[in-house]
């Protein structure tokens, strides 16, 4: 079946554009989840959704990044004024439900890169 | 924080040989998984271990969780060049049911 899918694959954009990273979780799942992965280091959570809503958003590093997942499915990530340390790869995972019983299968993720 | 730390950070050697990731952390975790990742590609969860002092095999690979639930380790025999990845290993904190801490991975290059 289908897994999760991110678009786009490659972003680039210039310093102090907005950007909207989206995540097709896996049909069914109800538990959705953003990291960000700089390069040579390891995927760090930014925010939990369970359904619609933003269970746990503590790993957002400022205001200008926010997510939403208004139908409990697709979720959008965005960046306002981005800024060039914001460069790095954007992974989504989703899992059947949340909790320890339940694998995070990833995305791709989508490449960002500000100039 | 917590924080997981993985060692070594870059392993390039020879097929056949044998291998061992370290991951360690002086923070207690209710589960560990490993991970592998493709250039391109999300990582791909390879196992999990839950209780002290598991082990578990797949294949060629065993993997490890220390008795205290604070360190795991992923043996690889005869390696192949198919093995060449990048390894992530990832823990559950007590206090959270879905907020994985990643190591910093180990890239691995097997030379046929």
């Amino acid at each position: 079946g289908a897994g999760v899918s991110q678009t786009p694959s490659n972003k680039v954009t210039e310093k102090g554009k907005y950007v909207e990273l989206r995540c097709d979780p896996i049909s069914g799942h109800t538990a959705l989840y953003w990291y960000r992965q700089s390069l040579g280091q390891g995927p760090e959570f930014l925010i939990y959704f369970q359904g619609t809503g933003a269970a746990d958003d503590s790993g957002l590093p400022n205001d200008r990044f926010f997510a939403v997942r208004p139908e409990g499915s697709v979720s959008t990530l965005k960046i306002q004024r981005t800024e060039r340390g914001d460069s790095a790869v954007y992974l989504c995972a989703s899992s059947l439900n949340g909790g320890t019983s339940y694998e995070q299968y990833f995305g791709p993720g989508t490449r960002l890169t500000v100039t | 924080t917590q924080l997981l730390e993985q060692s070594p950070q870059f392993l390039s050697i020879q097929e056949g040989e044998n291998l061992t990731v370290y991951c360690n952390s002086s923070s207690v975790f209710s589960s560990l998984q490993w991970y592998r990742q493709e250039p391109g590609e999300g990582p791909v969860l390879l196992v999990t271990v839950v209780t002290g002092g598991e082990v578990k095999k797949l294949k060629r690979l065993t993997f490890q969780f220390g008795d205290a639930r604070k360190d795991s380790s992923l043996h690889i025999t005869a390696a192949q060049p198919g093995d060449t990845g990048l390894y992530l290993c990832a823990g559950l904190p007590q206090e959270s049911s879905y907020k994985l801490i990643f190591g910093s991975g180990t890239r691995l290059l097997v030379r046929p």
